[in-house]
C-alpha cells in the first residue's frame, strides 16, 4: 500500500525552538507539498517541491522553510516557532502533471 | 486565485440520500479535484477530472465540470453513515492544487 509518512502525529514545541517536520513517501513521487490546516481557513499550501533540491513558495511561506535532499523525504522547517503555527500540518506527493495527491495522516503541532 | 468556494458550508442529510455539493473557483484550471478528510486524518483523494471533461463517474461519485461557469458539483448516491467526513474541492492547474475551506457532510442512520 503506498504510503505518506509524518514522522509525528503530535508535537508540542516552546516559542522560539526551531522545529522540523518530517515527510517520506515511498511511491517515487516527484512533487511533494506542505499545507497546514486551520478551522475555517482550509489548507493553506506553505511550500512545494517539483525535484529534489527544487522548492517553490506557497501562498503562507512566512517563517518556514523546507529542504528536499532526496526525493523521498520533504522537510518543513520552523526557524523559531511561535504560537501563531499552532496547527495541523499536512504533508501530500503527486506524480508530476495534473494527478490526484496522496496525503499523510498530518501533524497536529501545539506551540506553547 | 485559483481556490475552490465550496457550497453549502455544511449538509446534513438521512441516510439513503443523495448529497450534492458545489465548487465554484476563479481562474483558468487545467483539472478539478475532490477529497474526502474524516476527522483529524489526512485528505483522501476521490476524483479528478480535467478541464475538457464534463461528467466523471467513480461508484456511487458523479462529478460534474463547466468551465464555462467556473463551477463543479459532486453528487454522492445513496449515501451511507460512513460518507460521514469533510469534502473538500481543489481547482488545479498544471501539479499545483488549491483547496477551498471545505463542506462538513453528516448523514443521520
Amino acid at each position: 500500500d503506498v504510503k505518506v509518512t509524518q514522522s509525528s502525529r503530535y508535537l508540542v514545541k516552546r516559542t522560539g525552538e526551531k522545529v522540523f517536520l518530517e515527510c517520506v513517501q515511498d511511491m517515487d513521487h516527484e512533487n511533494m507539498f506542505w499545507y497546514r490546516q486551520d478551522p475555517g481557513l482550509g489548507l493553506r499550501l506553505i511550500y512545494f517541491s517539483y525535484d529534489v533540491k527544487m522548492k517553490e513558495k506557497g501562498d503562507i511561506p512566512e517563517g518556514y522553510s523546507v529542504s528536499r535532499e532526496k526525493k523521498e523525504r520533504f522537510s518543513l522547517i520552523l526557524e523559531s516557532a511561535s504560537t501563531n503555527q499552532t496547527s495541523m500540518y499536512l504533508c501530500a506527493s503527486s506524480l508530476a502533471g495534473p494527478n490526484g495527491y496522496t496525503f499523510g495522516s498530518g501533524t497536529r503541532l501545539t506551540v506553547v | 486565485s485559483q481556490q475552490g468556494e465550496e457550497d453549502p458550508q455544511a449538509l446534513s442529510i438521512q441516510e439513503g440520500e443523495n448529497a450534492t455539493m458545489n465548487c465554484s473557483y476563479k481562474t483558468s484550471i487545467n483539472n478539478l479535484q475532490w477529497y474526502r478528510q474524516n476527522s483529524g486524518r489526512g485528505l483522501v483523494h476521490l476524483i479528478l477530472i480535467r478541464s475538457n471533461e464534463r461528467e466523471k463517474h467513480s461508484g456511487r461519485l458523479r462529478v460534474t465540470l463547466d468551465t464555462s461557469k467556473k463551477s463543479s458539483s459532486l453528487l454522492i448516491t445513496a449515501s451511507r453513515a460512513a460518507d460521514t467526513a469533510s469534502y473538500f474541492c481543489a481547482p488545479g492547474a498544471n501539479s499545483k492544487l488549491t483547496f477551498g475551506k471545505g463542506i462538513t457532510l453528516s448523514v443521520r442512520p
